[in-house]
């Protein structure tokens, strides 16, 4: 496989489960990110790590728990989610590492989750 | 405050109506900015870098523009196959910043 592959691609549950999203990228990238994008609404920046690294947490409820076990792999852990928090969850790599505002921050996205929190 | 935005927030063309999408940005010193494409049900794909003011870039249909207070996106002769939403981007103080994106729907 090539780019950045993220399972599953679409997730139901309750407020009660435990869930967790996978992201794999394939293209021997330093740094890896979650996004959010609800609809009519700006992505937004959840999580960054530079090799294996968290670089920045950006103010995310703890129910949302990030792991990065190697460079090439990135998980969201689901736990007591909100309805509000329905929305697609996208990851995505860069080569630079550069983490934040730098200009090479090319990134490459994954194909996203669909999350749906009833 | 960064901010991006984006105009207009849905356009509706005919198949080889020429337009342009706009994105306008408040950051402190710009150091670039990127344009991406984004299909239904997938993620944001990368089109375009532009470095710096006056910069211009071209794919196929689409030109990419950058003056100090705005980005446009110009769409020449259009196909249905160019139906996205386009989203721009600009690195600010702490993190890359995106506008909310403009749905193109382009007609047969």
């Amino acid at each position: 496989e090539t780019g950045v592959t993220q399972t599953p691609r679409h997730l139901v549950m309750g407020m009660t489960n435990k869930k967790s999203l996978k992201c794999e990228q394939h293209l021997g990238h330093n740094a890896m990110y979650w996004y959010k994008q609800s609809a009519k609404k700006p992505l937004e920046l959840m999580f960054v790590y530079n090799f294996k690294e968290q670089t920045e947490n950006n103010s995310v409820p703890s129910r949302f728990s990030p792991e990065c076990p190697n460079s090439s792999h990135l998980f969201l852990h689901l736990h007591t989610l909100q309805p509000e928090d329905s929305a697609l969850y996208l990851c995505a790599s860069s080569q630079e590492g550069s983490g934040w505002g730098g200009i090479n921050e090319k990134l490459f996205f994954g194909s996203g989750t669909q999350l749906s929190v009833l | 405050e960064d901010q991006v935005t984006q105009s207009p927030e849905a356009l509706r063309l005919q198949e080889g109506e020429s337009s342009s999408l706009n994105c306008s940005y408040t950051v402190s010193g710009l150091r670039g900015l990127f344009w991406y494409r984004q299909d239904p049900g997938k993620g944001p794909e990368f089109l375009f870098t532009l470095y710096s003011a006056g910069e211009e870039k071209e794919k196929e249909r689409l030109k990419a523009t950058l003056t100090k207070k705005e980005s446009f996106l110009h769409i020449t002769a259009p196909k249905p196959e160019d139906s996205a939403t386009y989203l721009c981007a600009v690195p600010g103080a702490q993190k890359l910043v995106f506008g909310q994106g403009t749905r193109l729907t382009i007609n047969p």
